[in-house]
C-alpha cells in the first residue's frame, strides 16, 4: 500500500514563481490536508477538503490554491513563490476528518530564493 | 491561538527509563491525538482519545486524558533508542470543523 504519496521530494523556486505540489492517497478517505512545518512553529493548516468538490481554508491559506476533483488526488499550488513559503509542506488524508488518524505523506522540502 | 501547547521541550532519558510527555489546551475538545515525527520524515499517528475516555493503552504508550484540566499526557515505558523524534499532540476543537491543529512538539532523546 502506497498510503499517501507526495511529489517532488524536493523543490527550489526563484521569488514569482509558480509550482504545484502534488499529493495522492489510495485509501479512498474524504479528508484530506495540506499542512506546513517550520522550525520553532510546529505544523500549521493551509487548506483542506472534505470530500470530492469541497475545500476550506485553514489557519494559513494566504498565497495557496488548491482543488478536489478526484477522491486521490489534493494538488497545491503555490501562486507566486516568496521566501516566506520556504517550509516543509504536508499532505495529510484521514477517513473521518479530524475525528479519525491523520496519515501523512514523506514531505515536500521546499526552498524560495 | 488554539495551538495546544506540549512540555517540556525537550527531553533526554537513558534507555529504559520511562519519558512522560505533556500537552495543554484552552478550549474544549473532541479528541486529543499524538503523532511521531522521525528526522526527516512525516508524521505517524500513534493514539487518538476521545473527550470522554480517560485513558488508553498500545503496546509501551499510555494516554490520559484530564478534560477537567484541559491537559494529556502521553507515556512511553522502557523507552529504546528507536523511540527518538519528535512527538505532537494534535487537538480537534470543539466547533473548529474539521481542522485538526497542533502543538510545536517535543523532541525527545534516548541514550542507548
Amino acid at each position: 500500500n502506497a498510503g499517501v504519496t507526495q511529489t517532488p521530494k524536493f523543490q527550489v523556486l526563484k521569488t514569482g514563481q509558480s509550482m504545484t505540489l502534488q499529493c495522492a492517497q489510495d485509501m479512498n478517505h474524504e479528508y484530506m490536508s495540506w499542512y506546513r512545518q517550520d522550525p520553532g512553529m510546529g505544523l500549521r493548516l493551509i487548506h483542506y477538503s472534505v470530500g470530492a468538490g469541497i475545500t476550506d481554508q485553514g489557519e494559513v491559506p494566504n498565497g495557496y490554491n488548491v482543488s478536489r476533483s478526484t477522491t486521490e488526488d489534493f494538488p497545491l499550488r503555490l501562486l507566486s513563490a516568496a521566501p516566506s513559503q520556504t517550509s516543509v509542506y504536508f499532505c495529510a488524508s484521514s477517513r473521518q476528518g479530524s475525528g479519525s488518524p491523520l496519515h501523512f505523506g514523506n514531505g515536500t522540502r521546499l526552498t524560495v530564493t | 491561538s488554539q495551538q495546544g501547547e506540549e512540555d517540556p521541550q525537550a527531553l533526554s532519558i537513558q534507555e529504559g527509563e520511562n519519558a512522560t510527555m505533556n500537552c495543554s489546551y484552552k478550549t474544549s475538545i473532541n479528541n486529543l491525538q499524538w503523532y511521531r515525527q522521525n528526522s526527516g520524515r512525516g508524521l505517524v499517528h500513534l493514539i487518538l482519545i476521545r473527550s470522554n475516555e480517560r485513558e488508553k493503552h498500545s503496546g509501551r504508550l499510555r494516554v490520559t486524558l484530564d478534560t477537567s484540566k484541559k491537559s494529556s499526557s502521553l507515556l512511553i515505558t522502557a523507552s529504546r533508542a528507536a523511540d527518538t523524534a519528535s512527538y505532537f499532540c494534535a487537538t480537534d476543537f470543539t466547533g473548529a470543523n474539521s481542522k485538526l491543529t497542533f502543538g510545536k512538539g517535543i523532541t525527545l532523546s534516548v541514550r542507548p
